[in-house]
């Protein structure tokens, strides 16, 4: 069966926080690996890809982990506007996970 | 401007009424899905499209139809809606069906089936 299992939260924060979301996948021959972005009410939209040697985006950091198959997002500095829901996404088959919220309190 | 549109956004229909929510993409992208989001239990695939004509079955295909008859368009028909298809869809569409490609979705369409 194949999942992709997150943290729900809520992950309350203060601004300025540095927050980690973990998220693991069952399906050994996954190639490629997603954080999304979901606003409130809102279409999920992509934040970054996940590279096996991680990658950085800004205040944002990605790690993937094969042999554990894990995969992690680290917002560093947070801010009011980070307030969201963070989907890990999983693909091939494509899977999403349910997502971790996260709230961000001034 | 590249997007994802669906119509309608918001729909309140009645149990057995049948109906369509329009999906069009204007990025000329081969690869098309269907997604609802229920609370606690996450995006799951309805139905998704690789090209023109090609539908497959996703994770919860029953009580729904697609087609494909152009590459813009992936329309999803709920033949006779019943409560439990009480959902928020999203339509989603990527360049191809190779695994490293963005999803870009449209805006949501919000169903309520009395």
């Amino acid at each position: 069966r194949k999942e992709v299992e997150q943290d729900p939260g809520p992950f309350n924060v203060p601004e300025g926080a540095t927050v980690a979301f973990n998220c693991t996948y069952s399906n050994s021959a996954s190639q490629s690996f997603f954080w999304y972005r979901q606003d409130c009410r809102k279409e999920p939209k992509l934040l970054m890809s996940v590279y096996s040697s991680g990658n950085e985006d800004g205040r944002f950091t990605a790690q993937l982990n094969r042999a554990s198959q894990y995969i992690s997002l680290l917002i560093r500095d947070s801010k009011l506007s980070d307030s969201a829901t963070y989907l890990c996404v999983v693909n091939t088959p494509l899977v999403f996970g349910k997502g971790t919220r996260l709230s961000v309190i001034a | 401007e590249a997007q994802v549109t669906q119509n309608p956004r918001y729909l309140i229909t009645v149990t057995g009424k049948k109906l369509t929510v329009t999906c069009s993409q204007n990025m000329n992208h081969e690869y098309m899905s269907w997604y609802r989001q229920d609370p606690g239990l996450g995006l799951r695939q309805i139905y998704y499209s690789m090209n023109v004509e090609v539908t497959d079955k996703g994770d919860v295909p029953e009580g729904y139809k697609v087609s494909r008859k152009e590459k813009r368009n992936f329309p999803l028909i709920l033949e006779s809606p019943s409560p439990n298809q009480t959902s928020l869809y999203f339509c989603a569409s990527s360049q191809d069906g190779s695994s490293y490609n963005e999803q870009f979705f449209g805006p949501g369409t919000r169903l309520t089936v009395l």
